[in-house]
């Protein structure tokens, strides 16, 4: 059973680019959550999705950045317009049903975006 | 303030000592994760714990949510290189919620 997969695992955009983050969670889960990883920050979290449904999107920035998890595919993370402060790990995660419900949460091994 | 705290930030230990990490939230939560992580690399689970005074233990990890519902110790016994890595702690405060994470304490294990 293949784990979280996410892609590119690292990813290098010039300011004012575009970056798309791909993830496919574990077969089975319908959950997908996106976190992103600071140095000195730790891991923040940013959207909670369900296919087709956007749960929780508190910690999102409101601009720039959107998610999606379609009926079919992966989820999509997308920043557009990348300024430098953009630049770090985004992890994702995914369960069979809402976390801790006696659910496992797995995560992906992360995608590392620069932006130069 | 904080809501979620991890403790301590960083720590070395010799290789055979033990050692504990403390997670605490200042409002009751509705159930807490270990994870691992190394450098540069993904989040590996270690234990889920749900009910006040639950304790789970794997290979020599331990961890333990107390009765209120608040701190979650983990406990390593004889630590090994191999422990080493960044211990992070994850809770949700309510059913069906994401998990809100600490930031996390850094083993080092001498050997």
């Amino acid at each position: 059973n293949a784990g979280v997969m996410q892609n590119p695992r690292h990813l290098v955009r010039r300011r004012g680019q575009e970056a798309r983050l791909r993830c496919s969670p574990m077969k089975g889960h319908s959950h997908v959550y996106w976190y992103r990883q600071l140095p000195e920050e730790g891991l923040k979290f940013m959207v909670y999705l369900q296919k087709e449904n956007i749960i929780d999107e508190s910690g999102m920035p409101k601009e720039r950045f959107s998610a999606e998890f379609p009926k079919e595919g992966p989820s999509i993370l997308r920043i557009q317009q990348v300024v430098r402060g953009d630049s770090a790990a985004y992890f994702c995660a995914s369960s069979p049903m809402a976390a801790v419900s006696g659910n496992t949460i797995y995560f992906g091994e992360g995608s590392w975006l620069t932006v130069v | 303030s904080q809501e979620l705290e991890q403790s301590p930030q960083s720590l070395i230990v010799q290789e055979g000592k033990n050692l504990t990490i403390n997670c605490t939230s200042s409002k009751t939560l509705y159930g807490l994760y270990w994870y691992k992580q190394k450098y540069g690399e993904g989040l590996i689970f270690l234990m889920m714990l749900q009910k006040g005074g639950e304790e789970k233990s794997h290979e020599k990890i331990t961890a333990k949510l107390d009765e209120k519902k608040q701190q979650s110790s983990l406990h390593i016994t004889a630590s090994q290189p191999s422990h080493a890595g960044i211990y992070l702690c994850g809770v949700a405060y309510q059913a069906g919620t994401a998990l809100i994470f600490g930031k996390g304490t850094t083993l080092s294990v001498s050997s």
